[in-house]
This record gives structure tokens, C-alpha cells and sequence, in this order.
């Protein structure tokens, strides 16, 4: 399809296991952010690439979170060990230009749900 | 940091009638973009407005940015306005590179 594209759509984990959210963005697309959005809140800023460089990742909170985009196309968000509070909405957004040059455009988010 | 604040949090509409949502920002941003999540969570990007007026269809947006707001005027609202509408402004600081501050949202209620 035309749009951001994230999978799985819904992760159910144990607490203490590691995870892996994918994000396929719109092809050509420069920028690419991923986002946190906890029940009825807005979305919170996690990290920035620029192709594959990982301009800003002031947003991860904690060492537990790490991302890539090695090939600055594809990203994934790992977290590592698991925990209750790590459940949100992990959305990915891409956008066509450097920075704040070009509105953002979202996938449909993975709900990740630890137990 | 920035602050972004949106009003009102919930409203509620008869079907047809009209309603503007409110933005303000604490500081200065360099842009500014309005969203619509719906209730399958997707969140659908509405304007992507720094300054000025846009209109598509029965929606418009206007930023005033020397004042701090923007404002969303959604006109005879129909059942799939329904949703969240999140205004998101850029903050590009030194150590930014153009990450979105989300306000909390409008929580839109439209009845038939």
C-alpha cells in the first residue's frame, strides 16, 4: 500500500520478554519517527531517524528501548525485558523531508500489551 | 518545555450542527498540524497549517502563530467526524530535529 505500514497490529507479551515492533514507511520517505501513546493521552516522541541515521532518541525511556533502520528504510523498535508499564500504542510516522519540512503521515500503531 | 493545550476535552454535537476546536502553544513552534483519530485508533492527518487558512471539504484551519493558536472549524458535522482531535506542533530546538508535541486531544461525540 501507499501508507506507513506497522506489524504486527496487536502484541500480547509476558513481562520480562523482549519485543519487536516493524515500521515499513512510505517509500522514499527521508524522516521517520517513532511515537508512544499511552490510553487517552496523545502521542509522545520516542526517536528520529534521517535515512539511517538516528538523529534523536531523547524520547526512549529507558536503556531497555533501542531502535534501528540499518538499511534507512525499514525501522524496528525493540524493548528488551518487559513491563506493564511499557503497554501503549507504538506508532511510526514517515515524512518526505528533513526534520519539520514535510507533515508527518502515521501507520495504524501496534497495541502492545504486557501481562 | 513547549506546552500544548487544546480545548474543550469532550464535546458532544447533534449531527449537522457546527463546532471549533481550540489550540494554544506555549512558545513559539515552527509549525503545526491537526489530526483525527478515529475510533479504530488510526490517526489521519487533517492540516499541516504554520500560518493562515485552509479549507478542505467541510473542515478548515486557521494558525495564527504571532498569537499562539490555532483553531479547527468542522462544519455540519456528521457520525464519522467522531473521535479524538489531536492538534501537534513542531519545536525545533538545537538538539531537535522536528518531533511532533502532541496536545491531549478533543474527544468529539457526534449523535444522529
Amino acid at each position: 500500500g501507499a501508507g506507513v505500514s506497522q506489524s504486527p497490529r496487536y502484541k500480547v507479551a509476558k513481562r520480562g520478554q523482549d519485543v519487536a515492533l516493524r515500521c515499513d514507511p512510505i517509500s522514499g520517505h527521508v524522516s521517520l519517527f517513532w511515537y508512544q501513546q499511552a490510553l487517552g493521552q496523545g502521542p509522545e516522541f520516542l526517536t528520529y531517524f534521517q535515512n539511517e541515521a538516528q538523529l534523536d532518541k531523547s524520547g526512549l525511556p529507558s536503556d531497555r528501548f533501542f531502535a534501528e533502520r540499518p538499511e534507512g528504510s525499514v525501522s524496528t523498535l525493540k524493548i528488551q525485558r518487559t513491563q506493564q508499564e511499557d503497554s501503549a500504542v507504538y506508532l511510526c510516522a514517515s515524512s518526505s523531508g528533513r526534520g519539520i519540512s514535510q507533515p508527518q503521515h502515521f501507520g495504524d500503531g501496534t497495541r502492545l500489551s504486557i501481562l | 518545555g513547549i506546552q500544548v493545550e487544546q480545548s474543550p476535552p469532550d464535546l458532544i454535537l447533534q449531527e449537522g450542527a457546527n463546532s471549533t476546536l481550540r489550540c494554544n502553544f506555549s512558545d513559539s513552534v515552527n509549525n503545526l498540524q491537526w489530526f483525527h483519530q478515529n475510533p479504530w485508533g488510526q490517526l489521519i492527518n487533517l492540516f499541516y497549517i504554520p500560518s493562515g487558512t485552509k479549507q478542505n471539504g467541510r473542515l478548515s484551519a486557521t494558525t495564527v502563530a504571532t498569537e499562539r493558536y490555532s483553531l479547527l472549524y468542522i462544519s455540519s458535522s456528521q457520525t464519522t467526524d467522531s473521535g479524538v482531535y489531536f492538534c501537534a506542533v513542531f519545536m525545533n530546538y538545537g538538539g531537535s530535529q522536528g518531533n511532533l508535541i502532541f496536545g491531549k486531544g478533543t474527544k468529539l461525540s457526534v449523535k444522529p
